[in-house]
Order: structure tokens, then C-alpha cells, then sequence
């Protein structure tokens, strides 16, 4: 298995909604990311988890919160979103430093 | 992190043509990848190439890691060749994306 998968594809919430997004990768990679993408505009990093750990936030605002329940599984819990927090939210892992990232075809989330 | 440029921002192709796109990094990495992007907003990994050159039929890429730069080579362009090209680069776990090379190969 050489893939990352994102649930769900698609994603309309409103702004006092609470949802979860879900990646999951079966490649035995220990490093697991999140990416936001606006429209036109490269992939911007939210969150590293590196051995089940969070290890980076980029200064994501706490209405997004990622959580590692074992080394598949990445999850990004949603609360109280804005309207611009509507992009495409890219699911990656890697083995570790200096490998290459596998990237999932991401969630496209809408806010209303 | 590092910080990625990439050129030429746009590029129209006609179909059949080669061309050369260009990505710029500020430091010594571990990791540099070119992605297409295609319209479905899916990430499709080209090449992992931190220094050499690689082919993978019609696309090379090479990498000169002393002077800190990537090329990506298409050869004979086919319209399924458009979509957006990032060049991506780090030396930790921050992945860091240049703005991207618009690709448009016409019929």
C-alpha cells in the first residue's frame, strides 16, 4: 500500500458545526503532516507529527486541532471555523527527515 | 525554513514542445520533490531528487545541490501535461513550497 487516504473528499460545515477530518497511511511512515491550501497559493504546513508527537504547529489557531490516536492515523478536528478557513487541507507522510512526502488528494472544506 | 523560488511563473506550451522549468532554494536540503498538481487539487510526486539528475519517461529533473537549484525537463508536451508544477524543499520536516509554474499545453 503506497497511499495516503483523506476522508472525507468534500466537506460543508457551518460556522458552530464541530467535524473531523481523517488521514490514514499504511506504510509504516513515522513523520505525518498537515498542509492548508487556498486557492492559486502553495501548500502552507500546519502541523508535524513525528513518532505519534506533535512536533510542529506553525501558530495554527487552537479552532483546529490535530490529534495522532497511533502512527496510521492523523485526524484535524474542526470547531468553529470561519468562512476563510475554506480551502483544500492536505493530508502527507514520510518516513522521516530526508525522505520523500507521500501526499493524500486532500479535503476540500467549505465554511458557511 | 528554506525558501523556494520557482520560474517562470506562467508557461503556455504548444503540444509537442519541450521546455524547462526552474526552482531556486536558499540552503543545503534533504529533500527536494517536484509535484504536479492537477486539477483535482491531487499532490502527484515526480521526482525526490536532494542532488543528480533522474528520468521518468518524457520528464528528467536534475539537481545541482552546491548551487542550489532544481530543473525540471518535459519533453514532447501532451495536453495532460498541464496543471500546476511545485518544487518543495526542506533540510528538517518543514516542506516548504515555491509558488508554482502554471503549465498549459495547447492542441
Amino acid at each position: 500500500d503506497t497511499e495516503v487516504t483523506q476522508t472525507p473528499k468534500h466537506l460543508v460545515m457551518g460556522m458552530t458545526n464541530k467535524k473531523s477530518l481523517k488521514c490514514e497511511q499504511h506504510m509504516g511512515h513515522r513523520a505525518m503532516y498537515w498542509y492548508k491550501q487556498k486557492a492559486k497559493k502553495p501548500p502552507e504546513l500546519m502541523f508535524v507529527y513525528s513518532y505519534e508527537k506533535l512536533s510542529i504547529n506553525e501558530s495554527v489557531p487552537s479552532r483546529f486541532s490535530p490529534e495522532c490516536p497511533n502512527s496510521s492515523l492523523l485526524n484535524l478536528h474542526l470547531h468553529a471555523l470561519q468562512p476563510e478557513d475554506s480551502a483544500l487541507y492536505l493530508c502527507a507522510s514520510s518516513p522521516g527527515q530526508g525522505h520523500g512526502y507521500t501526499f493524500g488528494s486532500g479535503t476540500r472544506l467549505t465554511v458557511v | 525554513g528554506i525558501q523556494v523560488e520557482q520560474s517562470p511563473p506562467d508557461l503556455i506550451l504548444q503540444e509537442g514542445a519541450n521546455s524547462t522549468l526552474r526552482c531556486n532554494f536558499s540552503d543545503s536540503v534533504n529533500n527536494l520533490q517536484w509535484f504536479h498538481q492537477n486539477p483535482w487539487g491531487q499532490l502527484i510526486n515526480l521526482f525526490y531528487i536532494p542532488s543528480g539528475t533522474k528520468q521518468n519517461g518524457r520528464l528528467s529533473a536534475t539537481t545541482v545541490a552546491t548551487e542550489r537549484y532544481s530543473l525540471l525537463y518535459i519533453s514532447s508536451s501532451q495536453t495532460t501535461d498541464s496543471g500546476v508544477y511545485f518544487c518543495a524543499a526542506t533540510n528538517d520536516y518543514k516542506l516548504s513550497f515555491g509558488a508554482g509554474t502554471t503549465v498549459t499545453v495547447r492542441a
